[in-house]
């Protein structure tokens, strides 16, 4: 069965520091990654996603993400980070076809981010 | 840039109530979602609708749960007697081959 697994619930980091959330899916074909950020009370942003190709996927507000089939896992980075940055991340692995636009996603539960100044 | 626009943002019902959960997709998307987030939970599929019929559905979504696309541009959730349970976000979402999906900035349901 398809699965993902954010290990971090919470993770702290300081202004300007570097930042990677881990994520870990199971899935038994080629899947359909993607990362979506959720500030309090809002809806889900889409940061990034990797249907193919190059493994290293470049998103918005400076996130990147790195494919690595041997290790299951899509991890997110940001070299920097701001303070604008603390929300809750899901990363979500889709069934779909076409482009992963089509069946359902399956989400993580979330890694909160909290920024120290 | 086109948006999923989801209405009301918050709606409180009484428990054993009828809700309807109203979602306008983005014009061109083929594909239409509806997921649910309990408080501090992570995001679960509920059902997909494609070509005027439910595609797929997740144990959750179960008689209780119902989904329209009443015109060109509508797409509903109802659920028909809620639960105190049943409290979450909804989300919809809509997507198309080749764009990924786009989801809305929800609905707080809260069963009282």
């Amino acid at each position: 069965a398809q699965s993902v697994t954010q290990p971090d619930i919470h993770i702290t980091v300081s202004e300007g520091a570097s930042l990677e959330l881990r994520c870990n899916y199971s899935y038994g074909a080629t899947p359909y990654l993607f990362w979506y950020v959720q500030s309090p009370g809002q809806g889900l942003q889409l940061l990034l996603k990797y249907f193919s190709g190059d493994t290293l996927v470049q998103g918005i507000k400076g996130f990147e993400a790195e494919f690595k089939r041997s290790q299951s896992s899509f991890n997110l980075r940001k070299p920097s980070v701001h303070w604008s940055d603390a929300a809750e991340y899901f990363c979500a692995v889709g069934a779909g076809v076409d482009g992963g636009s089509q069946g359902n996603l399956i989400f993580g539960k979330g890694t909160k981010l909290s920024v120290k100044p | 840039e086109p948006e999923v626009t989801q209405t009301p943002s918050h709606q409180v019902t009484q428990m054993g109530q009828e809700v309807i959960l109203r979602c306008v997709p983005i014009s061109n998307h083929l594909y239409f979602y509806w997921y649910r987030q309990i408080l501090g939970q992570k995001v679960e599929f509920l059902v997909s609708f494609y070509n005027n019929e439910i595609s797929e559905k997740s144990e959750i979504f179960d008689d209780q749960f119902s989904v329209e696309r009443p015109d060109g541009s509508n797409f509903t959730l109802k659920i028909r007697s809620t639960k105190l349970e049943d409290s979450a976000m909804y989300f919809c979402a809509s997507s198309r081959p080749g764009y990924g999906y786009t989801f809305g900035s929800g609905t707080r349901l809260t069963v009282v």
